[in-house]
């Protein structure tokens, strides 16, 4: 079974700094997706990166940035500028690419603050 | 619609109750999940829907839990004689296809009391 693991329960990033919320996980797949959502107290959950793990080049989303490194599965976010808007829960999540439910699997979740 | 609708927003009931939760997903929109999200923690997978096929239920975690989708679109999740830890928020999510992600519903907060 898939596991995703977010060793981070609380992070805090100063606004305009660079921050990183670590993720990984476990799967004995080679085709898969891995995906960061935010989740702000309004309670929307929404996407912000994809990664296809058969792609090396590492996705990016304006500020949002990933570095996935499928040999050690691990797939950190990098959010650049941070802004107070960036306040938020994030959660890893992992789906497998072939499969008759494609499920997302979720991790815990980081709760990033953003000091201004 | 343009997102994913999901009623009522908040819903509080007395333990013993049953409840209905819905959920309208994305027009076009083949595929609907449901997950809870208990305070503090992850999405739990709960149920899925794609097309016509027979729904994947494994995620429901006991026969006091229930969901139907009508027309291949709206879809109702019921909660048959609540307990007090069914207390959680339910989000409801479409897509249109694998890899591509899911597009959330707000959720309903469900308070059992």
């Amino acid at each position: 079974a898939q596991t995703v693991t977010q060793s981070q329960p609380e992070m805090s990033v100063q606004e305009a700094e660079t921050v990183t919320l670590s993720c990984t996980y476990d799967t004995s797949e080679n085709n898969y997706y891995l995906f960061w959502y935010k989740q702000p107290p309004s309670r929307q959950m929404i996407l912000v990166i994809r990664q296809e793990a058969y792609k090396q080049q590492n996705a990016t989303e304006n500020r949002f940035s990933v570095n996935f490194q499928k040999a050690a599965k691990s797939f950190s976010l990098k959010i650049s500028d941070s802004q107070l808007g960036d306040t938020a829960m994030y959660f890893c999540a992992f789906m497998k690419q072939l499969g008759a439910t494609n499920k997302l699997i979720f991790g815990t979740g980081t709760l990033l603050a953003v000091q201004p | 619609g343009a997102g994913v609708s999901q009623s009522p927003s908040n819903k509080v009931t007395e333990k013993g109750k049953d409840v209905e939760l819905r959920c309208d997903p994305i027009s076009g929109h083949t595929a609907l999940y449901w997950y809870r999200q208990r305070l503090g923690q992850g999405l739990e997978f709960l149920i899925y829907f794609q097309g016509n096929s027979a729904p994947d239920k494994s995620g429901l975690p006991s026969d006091r839990f229930s969901a139907e989708r009508t027309g291949g679109s709206v879809s109702t999740l019921t909660i048959q004689r609540t307990q007090q830890e069914d207390s959680a928020v339910y989000l409801c999510a479409s897509s249109l296809g694998s890899g591509l992600g899911y597009t959330f519903g707000s959720g309903t907060r469900l308070t059992v009391v």
